[in-house]
Order: C-alpha cells, then sequence, then structure tokens
C-alpha cells in the first residue's frame, strides 16, 4: 500500500469547516484514499472513501486532485465531536487483501469552542 | 448497517491466563475479518487476517500460537490470547469488510489489561 503523510495535529473553531490535507504521492491507479477517523478508546469510524472523483456524503467531502497524490478531507461544520485522530489511507479496494488497513499517525483535530 | 460489535469491551485477567475476544458482524456476513492492537499513544497496527473456514494469516512478528484466531462461521471471529502476560495489554479492536463494497468496518475495540 502507498504510504501517506499527514500533519500531527490542527485546530479548528467549532461550527468552521475544518480541512484535513494527506499526501499519498505513491498512489497506484487501482488504490483508494480511505479517511477513518478515531474518537478516544474507541475503535476507527470509517467516514469517506474515494478512487479519483470528489465525494460527499452526509459526513464529509473528499477532494482529491486531479494526479491523485493528495486529497482533503472536509468537515464543513466542524463540532466539539469531531475532535478525534483522523486517519488517511491508500488501499486497494478490491482483491484479496482490501480491507487490510495500515494506519499511520494520522492528524490529531481539535475542535474548539 | 455494516455493525461490528466486539465483546467483551474490557477486561482484566491475572498473568498467565487465557481471554478470549468475540468479533460478530451483526447485519452483513463477513468472510474476513481483520485483527488489530493498539498500544497507548500509538496507532493501530494489523495482527492478523482471519478467513471464514480456513486458518488465519499473521502479520510478522506475530505469534500464531499466542493469538489464536477462528473464525468458525461468516459473522464471528474470535481471537484468544494465551498465556496471558502484562505486555499483551492493550487495545484489541476487529473489523469486518463487506464483499459489496470497498470499506471495512470496526468493532469498537476491547480493553485487555492483564495483572
Amino acid at each position: 500500500d502507498a504510504k501517506t503523510t499527514q500533519p500531527p495535529s490542527m485546530d479548528c473553531a467549532e461550527g468552521r469547516a475544518a480541512n484535513l490535507p494527506c499526501n499519498h504521492s505513491t498512489i497506484s491507479g487501482n488504490e483508494y484514499v480511505y479517511w477513518y477517523r478515531q474518537i478516544h478508546s474507541q475503535g476507527p469510524q470509517y467516514i469517506i472513501h474515494g478512487l479519483k472523483n470528489n465525494e460527499t456524503n452526509e459526513m464529509a467531502s473528499l477532494i482529491i486532485t486531479e494526479d491523485r497524490k493528495s486529497s482533503t478531507l472536509i468537515l464543513p461544520h466542524a463540532t466539539l465531536r469531531d475532535t478525534a485522530v483522523y486517519y488517511c489511507i491508500v488501499s486497494l479496494g478490491g482483491g484479496t487483501s482490501y480491507g487490510k488497513l495500515t494506519f499511520g499517525q494520522g492528524t490529531i483535530l481539535t475542535v474548539h469552542p | 448497517g455494516a455493525v461490528v460489535s466486539q465483546h467483551p469491551s474490557r477486561v482484566i485477567c491475572k498473568s498467565g491466563t487465557s481471554v478470549k475476544i468475540e468479533c460478530r458482524s451483526l447485519d452483513f456476513q463477513a468472510t474476513t475479518m481483520f485483527w488489530y492492537r493498539q498500544f497507548p499513544k500509538q496507532s493501530l497496527m494489523l495482527m492478523a487476517t482471519s478467513n471464514e473456514g480456513s486458518k488465519a494469516t499473521y502479520e510478522q512478528g506475530v505469534e500464531k500460537d499466542k493469538f489464536l484466531i477462528n473464525h468458525a462461521s461468516l459473522t464471528l471471529s474470535t481471537l484468544t490470547v494465551t498465556s496471558a502476560h502484562p505486555e499483551d495489554s492493550s487495545f484489541y479492536i476487529c473489523s469486518a469488510r463487506l464483499e459489496a463494497r470497498t470499506e471495512a468496518f470496526f468493532g469498537q475495540g476491547t480493553r485487555l489489561t492483564v495483572v
């Protein structure tokens, strides 16, 4: 799996958009970009994933650059409950190893009042 | 949908005893589940891949005789930590993938403390 690089920490004011960047310059053509988050002492929570196109769901938006070497997770209106460690992971979306995720250190997002 | 449940959420055991952790997919069938371990202030590390009806595949450095994995049905995988020692104290997390989708879903984790 391709390696990802994320800033170790970020701050965001409550109600504002949180934009979390991720670099994955070695991503291959059939690898997806996944975002998960982990709130303290809980299992990771799936947020969103994409291959080439930008994606949006009820939790967040995922913007993937045209060359696919980087992406940004956007939480449009951050709340205090969004404080968590956010992981950007690149992995195959099919085949025998899909679902097998390699976690980096992630970004600690702190949302403050 | 896509709920994965672990039991117990927290367990304390004595050194030398064995502990079994269950991972269930509640509303879907999972032919493949994954087991991770997370030490304090560290990221998740994959321990093994659990395949229904066959032997688990362990990551390098993970002792298969110490961490026994059984995936006897399409909705249940178990991890047994045998002869537990204090250094096995950790947060154990399972995940399961859906065959028709590309994402995996995680359980809530099990906090194991060996005293």
